[in-house]
């Protein structure tokens, strides 16, 4: 199956400071990356959808100014977490169709990234 | 909300019993999907099921899909330690690729 890279998995943080999250698809382009944030227990909560070349799609209720989302090339997306607080800690994941079209409807996700903000 | 939800929310047996998880969502879909979670990892695809199909196999795993209650079922046969997981479903929105999830079910398989 296509692999998709997600780093760093932990990070550890003061209040205020901004966390840079990358997701890489290793062996496949993938034109559409998907942000999802979950809580413990709770289901994975879709962020935001990231183009390539273009600007990313919010869901409702998803600070685009808290968080950043960059798809400069069609293997690498990264969300950026700015002037983050305690309640920004969660674990934040990424995926990816593999087809960059679309046309695969299964979703690969990278291992996620557990964020703490002190 | 397009989000599935999975019941129950906990679920603990013992190796070679069956597992059954149970899905329910609210709105028209195009496909629903099961993924299955280590703790503290991302999520893995197991099935798609689409909405002209009533039942798919793989493995161990059998899904089945009735549209017309909008609810979907995930059994895992002889269920073994290793699949010790939270298990999703998740349908699909307008978008190719935007998935919604429900909360999962914890499976606890003990050996």
């Amino acid at each position: 199956g296509a692999v998709v890279s997600q780093h760093p998995s932990r990070v550890i943080c003061k209040s205020g400071t901004s966390v840079k999250i990358e997701c890489r698809s290793l062996d496949f382009q993938a034109t559409t990356m998907f942000w999802y944030r979950q809580f413990p227990k709770k289901s994975l909560m879709l962020m935001a959808t990231s183009n390539e070349g273009s600007k990313a799609t919010y869901e409702q209720g998803v600070e685009k100014d808290k968080f950043l989302i960059n798809h400069a090339s069609l293997t690498l997306s990264t969300l950026t977490v700015t002037s983050a607080h305690p309640e920004d800690s969660s674990f934040y994941i990424c995926s990816a169709n593999s087809d960059g079209r679309g046309a695969n409807e299964k979703l690969f996700f990278g291992s996620g990234t557990q964020l703490s903000v002190l | 909300s397009q989000q599935g939800e999975e019941d129950p929310q906990a679920l603990s047996i013992q190796e070679g019993e069956n597992a059954t998880m149970n899905c329910s969502y609210k709105t028209s879909i195009n496909n629903l999907q099961w993924y299955r979670q280590n703790s503290g990892r991302g999520l893995v695809h197991l099935i798609l099921i689409r909405s002209n199909e009533r039942e798919k196999h793989s493995g161990r795993l059998r899904v089945t899909l009735d549209t017309s209650k909008k609810s979907s079922s995930l059994l895992i046969t002889a269920s073994r330690a290793a699949d010790t997981a939270s298990y999703f479903c998740a349908t699909r929105g307008s978008t190719l690729g935007r998935l919604y999830f429900g909360r999962g079910t914890q499976l606890t398989v003990w050996p």
